[in-house]
């Protein structure tokens, strides 16, 4: 059964670099038949997308945090990863890391496994 | 890109049906069958509910269906149960990107 785990830092200083790991078992993070996305949640607030990476390297962000985010992938160890730039605290939140199936060149068209989340607070 | 419009919450009684709306625009919704709804119960990871607009994933109880009319989808849950109460997100492809709607609480009487 797949399984996705996120890990990093719980703690970041403002204006550093958040990074994050997630880590793809029991599956092939290779599958053409996915995406592989970061999904965040604010303490109290809904989903936001963060942005999503096919096994070839291929990126969608959202526009609202392109400038400040980089999505990559190691194919050889599973895993994808995250960097997200000049954190604030309004950069607070769960980071959910998740499985989404492709629908076509950039599309998703459900995210079936996510991890559990992994909470991190940006505070000096 | 602005966040998919949902009710803040709705409510039911065990046994009604009961249906949360998810508005977006025809660049969004209207554009894509690609939508998507997920269930999240307090401190827990979201659960795919509903994806490509009415389709269920393998497991999840069909009292869950979805559908779309122009620029506006709906998850509608019937039969309602006591495990049912949990926060509901919409989602859909914008082009080049992914929407979140802004979620619906709901509450089972």
């Amino acid at each position: 059964q797949l399984q996705l785990q996120e890990s990093g830092p719980g703690l970041v200083k403002p204006s550093e670099t958040l990074s994050l790991t997630c880590t793809v078992s029991g599956g092939s993070i290779s599958s053409s038949s996915y995406y592989w996305g970061w999904i965040r949640q604010p303490p109290g607030k809904g989903l936001e997308w963060i942005g999503s990476i096919y096994y070839s390297g291929s990126t969608y962000y959202n526009p609202s945090l392109k400038s400040r985010v980089t999505i990559s992938v190691d194919t050889s160890k599973n895993q994808f990863s995250l960097k997200l730039s000049s954190v604030t605290a309004a950069d607070t939140a769960v980071y959910y890391c998740a499985r989404a199936a492709a629908a076509g060149t950039g599309q998703i068209s459900g995210m079936d496994v996510w991890g559990q989340g992994t909470t991190v607070t940006v505070s000096s | 890109q602005s966040a998919l419009t949902q009710p803040a919450s709705v409510s039911g009684s065990p046994g009604q049906s009961i249906t949360i709306s998810c508005t977006g625009t025809s660049s969004d919704v209207g554009s894509y069958n690609l939508v998507s709804w997920y269930q999240q119960h307090p401190g827990k990871a979201p659960k795919l509910m509903i994806y490509e607009g009415s389709k269920r994933p393998s497991g999840v109880s069909n009292r869950f269906s979805g559908s779309k009319s122009g620029n506006t989808a709906s998850l509608t849950i019937s039969g309602l149960q006591a495990e049912d109460e949990a926060d509901y997100y919409c989602c859909s492809y914008a082009g080049s990107s992914t929407l979140f709607g802004g979620g619906t609480k709901l509450t089972v009487l």
